[in-house]
C-alpha cells in the first residue's frame, strides 16, 4: 500500500545544533503537511506545502517540498529545548479523491542544554 | 471557544468489554478522523468520515466501529474483538476546503486489562 517513510526515528542534539527530518512517499502527493507533538500532547499543525519545489520558513524552521512532490524535509536551525517533541509529516496522495492523509511514523527530537 | 473535545482523558476497562470513546467538534468541519497511536508507530488511521452518515475504513479498522449521525460528533467503539486495545486514541477534524489541515483533540488513553 501507499506509505510515507520518515527518517530518522529518533534524533538527539545539543542545544544550538541543527536538526533535519526527512519524509519520502511511495506515491506522488498533492500536498504535504507537518505536525509537531509535544511530549504528552497531541499533534499540532505546523505548515502545508502544495507546490513542487516549494520552500517555506517559520522563524528557525525551514520546510521543503521536493520537485517530484514525493519527498519533503523539515530543518531546524540552532535548536532550543522548546523544539523537543515528535515531528510528523503527512501526505495526501495525488489524484485520489476521498482519501485521507497518510502520516509518517515521526521523528522524535530530544535536545540537551 | 472552538475546538475538539475528547472524553475521558483516561479510560480503564476489563478485557471483553466494549467501550465507546467520545469526540465532539464545534469547528463546523465536515471531515472527522480517528487515529491510534502506539510508541514508535506514529498515527495509524482507524476510520474517517467526510460527511454525515458516511464513513470509511482506515488502515486498522478491525475490532472498531464508528457512527456519524451528527456533523459535530464521531464516536469510536472499541469492541472486544480488538486484540490489543490499549493505546492512545486521537480524534481529528478538518475542512476539506482548507486543504485537509487537521485539528486534533487532546486524546484518550485507553487501558484494557
Amino acid at each position: 500500500g501507499q506509505q510515507v517513510m520518515q527518517i530518522p526515528q529518533y534524533q538527539h542534539v545539543q542545544e544550538g545544533e541543527d536538526f533535519t527530518t526527512y519524509c519520502n512517499s511511495s506515491t506522488t502527493l498533492s500536498n504535504i503537511q507537518w505536525y509537531k507533538q509535544r511530549p504528552g500532547g497531541h499533534p499540532v499543525f505546523l505548515i502545508q506545502l502544495v507546490k513542487s519545489g516549494e520552500v517555506k520558513k517559520q522563524k528557525r524552521l525551514t520546510f521543503q517540498f521536493g520537485e517530484a512532490k514525493k519527498n519533503s524535509s523539515l530543518h531546524i536551525t540552532a535548536t532550543q529545548t522548546t523544539d523537543v517533541g515528535t515531528y510528523f509529516c503527512a501526505g495526501l496522495p495525488a489524484n485520489q479523491a476521498g482519501t485521507a492523509l497518510i502520516f509518517g511514523k515521526g521523528t522524535t527530537l530530544s535536545v540537551s542544554s | 471557544d472552538g475546538g475538539i473535545t475528547q472524553s475521558p482523558k483516561y479510560l480503564f476497562r476489563k478485557e471483553g468489554q466494549n467501550v465507546t470513546l467520545s469526540c465532539e467538534q464545534n469547528l463546523n468541519h465536515d471531515a472527522m478522523y480517528w487515529y491510534r497511536q502506539d510508541p514508535g508507530q506514529g498515527l495509524r488511521l482507524i476510520y474517517y468520515s467526510q460527511i454525515v452518515n458516511d464513513f470509511q475504513k482506515g488502515d486498522i479498522a478491525e475490532g472498531y466501529s464508528v457512527s456519524r449521525e451528527k456533523k459535530e460528533s464521531f464516536p469510536l467503539t472499541v469492541t472486544s474483538a480488538q486484540k490489543n486495545p490499549t493505546a492512545f486514541y486521537l480524534c481529528a477534524s478538518s475542512d476539506p476546503g482548507q486543504g485537509l489541515e487537521q485539528y486534533f483533540g487532546p486524546g484518550t488513553r485507553l487501558t484494557v486489562t
